[in-house]
């Protein structure tokens, strides 16, 4: 099973900030087969990034994801007040898929 | 409108039986996997197997093999997730999701859980 280890737990920062949230991998993620994921109290989570870095529909260009092989990215180039959010990554190159433990966006 | 509806909250006791659903509609249901995600309260996200509902081929979590049973209907558009036993450690919000695909030149590669449902809250309490 790879281990998705996310870092850090919580990022504080303000509006307009830009965001740089980690996701390392156990072992390499097949096809960087590696998405992020918005959640918000109260709703579902929401794909942003697939494929380590192709936006999903209707994502905002500020959402960028980068990386290959066990290190991969996710970056929010300028923060809204929409942003503040929880934000897992998932690998589903390789069976158990699995979720990173996740990180808090807050506002500071 | 792209969506998958779940069924509604469920409060049962221990030892009690529960199947919860995820119905697809504005797609062709038997052409995406489905997968279904646990969040326990406070806690993140766990995958938890998959479905074809074409040929209802399923794979699931060794975390959860032999505790949960996954099927589907096509003919109704209809995937299920199925308990025998309930447990209080099962209490948490289901989500059903789609696996995406992103197809270039013909080939289709996954692209994710691209579409969720609005979740299904089990609570097991005596």
């Amino acid at each position: 099973e790879i281990v998705l280890t996310q870092s850090p737990g919580t990022l504080s920062l303000s509006p307009g900030e830009r965001a740089t949230l980690s996701c390392r991998a156990s072992k390499s993620v097949s096809s960087s087969y590696l998405a992020w994921y918005q959640q918000k109290p109260g709703q579902a989570p929401r794909l942003l990034i697939y494929g380590a870095s192709s936006r999903a529909t209707g994502i905002p260009d500020r959402f960028s994801g980068s990386g290959s092989g066990t290190d991969f990215t996710l970056t929010i180039s300028r923060l809204e007040p929409e942003d503040f959010a929880v934000y897992y990554c998932q690998q589903y190159g390789s069976s158990p898929w699995t979720f990173g433990q996740g990180t808090k966006v807050e506002i500071k | 409108e792209v969506q998958l509806v779940q069924s509604g909250a469920e409060v049962k006791k221990p030892g009690e039986s529960l199947k919860i659903s995820c119905k697809g509609s504005g797609y062709t249901f038997t052409s995406y996997w489905i997968g279904w995600v646990r969040q326990m309260p406070g806690k993140g996200l766990e995958w938890m197997g998959l479905i074809y509902p074409g040929d209802s081929d399923t794979t699931y979590s060794p975390s959860f093999q032999g505790l949960v049973t996954i099927s589907a209907d096509k003919s109704i558009s209809t995937a299920y997730m199925q308990w025998w036993s309930l447990k209080a450690s099962d209490t948490a919000m289901y989500y059903c999701a789609r696996r995406g695909q992103d197809c270039i030149a013909g080939s289709c590669y996954a692209a994710g859980f691209d579409i969720w449902g609005q979740g299904t809250m089990v609570t097991v309490s005596s």
